[in-house]
């Protein structure tokens, strides 16, 4: 069975920082492009970053760059977003989703983990 | 990075066809024929129904359909049934190994 579960999501205070992981199962992991889409509550979806296959080429969404850090380990299995000098404007539920290439979609997803910024 | 523009809002009586527009720039819907749809119940993940424009995935109904014109995409969906009623969300490539969505548009099945 195919599955992506995230961790790491919670409460932090404003200019704080927070590592989100996603441990994948059920598909070669080393084999797709991974990205992280977030949805801030009641509103729409925001794709966040992209990483390659093998960690050599990553992309940001303006808002996040110099804050967010988009990284993987093959070995484990796992992707992970390492999220400096958080803003209240960050508060959302975090997915990891798989790209296929041939699609040009995000085909499987996690069910996500909430981060809120807040004092 | 702009989101592309979607309706906030649509509305359809059981069995009629509304159509969702998804409007962005040249550097994206414009762009690429790389656009998708994703449909979200609520408290649910997001579920791709239709990529590349127009194709639709095996196991979407044939009421799902997607088209393009310029910097205009479309959503279709016909013969509303009352389980279509959900969020939809355009999502353009954008180069460069970037992805934009769309702000989303309610569904309601009257």
């Amino acid at each position: 069975e195919v599955q992506l579960v995230e961790s790491g999501g919670g409460l932090v205070q404003p200019g704080g920082s927070l590592r989100l992981s996603c441990e994948v199962s059920g598909f070669t992991f080393s084999r797709y492009w991974m990205s992280w889409v977030r949805q801030a509550p009641g509103k729409g979806l925001e794709w966040v970053a992209n990483i390659k296959q093998d960690g050599s080429e990553k992309y940001h969404v303006d808002s996040v760059k110099g804050r967010f850090t988009i990284s993987r380990d093959n070995a484990k299995n796992s992707l992970y977003l390492q999220m400096n000098s958080l803003r209240a404007e960050d508060t959302a539920v975090y997915y990891c989703a798989r790209v296929n290439w041939g699609y040009h979609v995000f085909d499987i997803w996690g069910q996500g983990t909430m981060v809120t910024v807040s004092s | 990075q702009s989101a592309l523009t979607q309706p906030a809002s649509v509305s359809g009586s059981p069995g009629q066809s509304i159509t969702i527009s998804c409007t962005g720039t040249s550097s994206d819907v414009g762009g690429y024929n790389y656009v998708s749809w994703y449909q979200q119940h609520p408290g649910k993940v997001p579920k791709f129904m239709i990529y590349d424009v127009s194709k639709r995935p095996s196991g979407v109904s044939n009421r799902f359909s997607g088209s393009k014109s310029g910097i205009t995409a479309s959503l279709t969906i016909s013969g509303l049934q009352a389980e279509d009623e959900a969020d939809y969300y355009c999502c353009s490539y954008a180069g460069n190994s970037t992805f934009v969505f769309g702000g989303g548009t309610k569904l309601t099945v009257l």
